[in-house]
């Protein structure tokens, strides 16, 4: 089974809107990461967090970690139309092995 | 710098043909990954390189696929024979020693008729 599950699985919102997504998954880890992935293309790496921090920005880019609850959240402040993509969260399995999650289809409408 | 390389984009194929996919990493980097991405099962790790040596190969699906690193910047990813349920697109990741992120490539999108 997948260690990463996202949540929601689509999102729609105006743009200049905030967009939260969740990942929750299942075993103990060392670090969480969050990658874009745009239609037909290959996943861009967008943030790391690691098991001893709770939040980390990036740009408009806020995480947060919650490692009693084993969950993480992206958050993208004031969206805009060329944020639409999906989202995925990936937890280390071992040193070399990411576990990607199910995603979040993310929609910002102009 | 040009970013993990792959070819072809586009792979239309029929069943029971022998499939090649290639990969060219970022340069400098030590590791090399394979994936598999589908609608139904999400993004998968196939193989799993480190300095040219495979390490990790217990996501290769069966007998059919195989996966070659001959040199530090050139790998394969084999299919033979293809089959329908192997339509997917498939990702070459590469990174660089002592990091965290992986760069990925932009996917080969295979279809097998």
């Amino acid at each position: 089974s997948q260690q990463g599950e996202e949540d929601p699985q689509a999102l729609s919102i105006q743009e200049g809107e905030n967009a939260t997504m969740n990942c929750s998954y299942k075993t103990s880890i060392n670090n969480l990461q969050w990658y874009r992935q745009n239609s037909g293309r290959g996943l861009v790496h967008l943030i790391l967090i690691r098991s001893n921090e709770r939040e980390k920005h990036s740009g408009r880019l806020r995480v947060t970690l919650d490692t009693s609850k084993k969950s993480s959240s992206l958050l993208i402040t004031a969206s805009r139309a060329a944020d639409t993509a999906s989202y995925f969260c990936a937890t280390d399995a071992s040193s070399y092995k990411l576990i990607f999650g199910s995603g979040t289809r993310l929609l910002v409408r102009p | 710098d040009a970013g993990v390389i792959q070819s072809p984009r586009h792979e239309v194929t029929e069943m029971g043909q022998e499939v090649t996919l290639r990969c060219k990493p970022i340069s400098g980097h030590n590791s090399l990954f394979w994936y598999r991405q589908t609608m139904m099962r999400g993004l998968e790790l196939l193989i799993y390189f480190n300095n040219n040596v495979p390490i990790d190969d217990s996501g290769m699906p069966e007998d059919r696929f195989s996966a070659k690193m001959p040199n530090a910047s050139f790998s394969t990813l084999k299919i033979q024979p293809s089959e329908p349920r192997d339509s997917a697109v498939y990702f070459c990741a590469s990174i660089a020693g002592g990091s965290d992120t992986q760069y990925f490539g932009p996917g080969t999108r295979l279809t097998v008729l």
